[in-house]
């Protein structure tokens, strides 16, 4: 089965642009995440969707960050303005809902110079 | 939410030795564990997992791991290493609310 997609790979912008990554989970899972991985650091989960409605966006800056999720399949990830310490690896992964497995996409880093 | 300590940040080992991974986490509550590898520049790749029942569980490329609930602790192991397991080792875990917490990372390194 296709893996989870994420685009772009690589994006760098200054400071207070915006950026948006996209995601393309696996076809049939209805539970998509957005982790933030700051070099160093392990995953930190931003958002949790099921289907196109969101379950727990509890840890997403939402000053800045937003996110979406339209007809429950694709999602986008929106940064605007863009700081400094959001320089990071930003990874999708879909599940199907049952806590048993995630498939990771292979992330999009950041650097906001 | 669990908290997930990796004991160890960093570990050198040398070509075909014996290497382990402390992971200890919060809560003795039913949970779900996972240990994921991160090669350099890739995404995260599932290495092994444990759901129920055996609470040894072994990978396809020889690790394994081992779920002690009285201790919270589910380490990782290989009894001989290569070159190509240099890598960055992630632990998680998640319960009832299917959310995934990482610990910090173990980055393992295998000198020839």
């Amino acid at each position: 089965e296709a893996g989870v997609a994420q685009s772009p790979r690589y994006k760098i912008i200054e400071k207070r642009q915006s950026v948006a990554f996209w995601c393309n989970p696996i076809s049939g899972h209805a539970t998509l995440y957005w982790y933030q991985q700051i070099l160093g650091q392990g995953p930190k989960l931003l958002i949790q969707f099921q289907n196109n409605g969101v379950v727990d966006d509890s840890q997403l800056p939402k000053d800045r960050f937003s996110a979406e999720r339209l007809k429950g399949v694709d999602s986008t990830l929106k940064i605007q303005p863009a700081k400094l310490e959001d320089s990071a690896v930003y990874l999708c992964a879909s599940s199907d809902g049952t806590g048993r497995g995630y498939t990771f996409g292979s992330g999009t880093r950041l650097t906001v110079v | 939410a669990q908290s997930v300590t990796q004991l160890d940040s960093q570990v050198p080992v040398f070509e075909e030795a014996p290497v382990e991974l402390r992971c200890n986490y919060s809560s003795s509550v039913s949970v779900y564990l996972f240990w994921y590898v991160q090669y350099p520049n890739q995404g995260l790749q599932l290495l092994l997992k444990y759901l129920s029942g055996s609470t040894l569980v072994e990978s396809i490329n020889g690790f394994e791991a081992e779920f002690n609930k009285s201790q919270t602790s589910f380490h990782l192991r290989k009894p001989s290493v290569h070159i190509s397991d240099t890598a960055e080792y992630f632990c998680a875990v998640s319960d009832y609310d299917y959310k995934l917490s990482f610990g910090a990372g173990t980055t393992v390194t295998v000198r020839a």
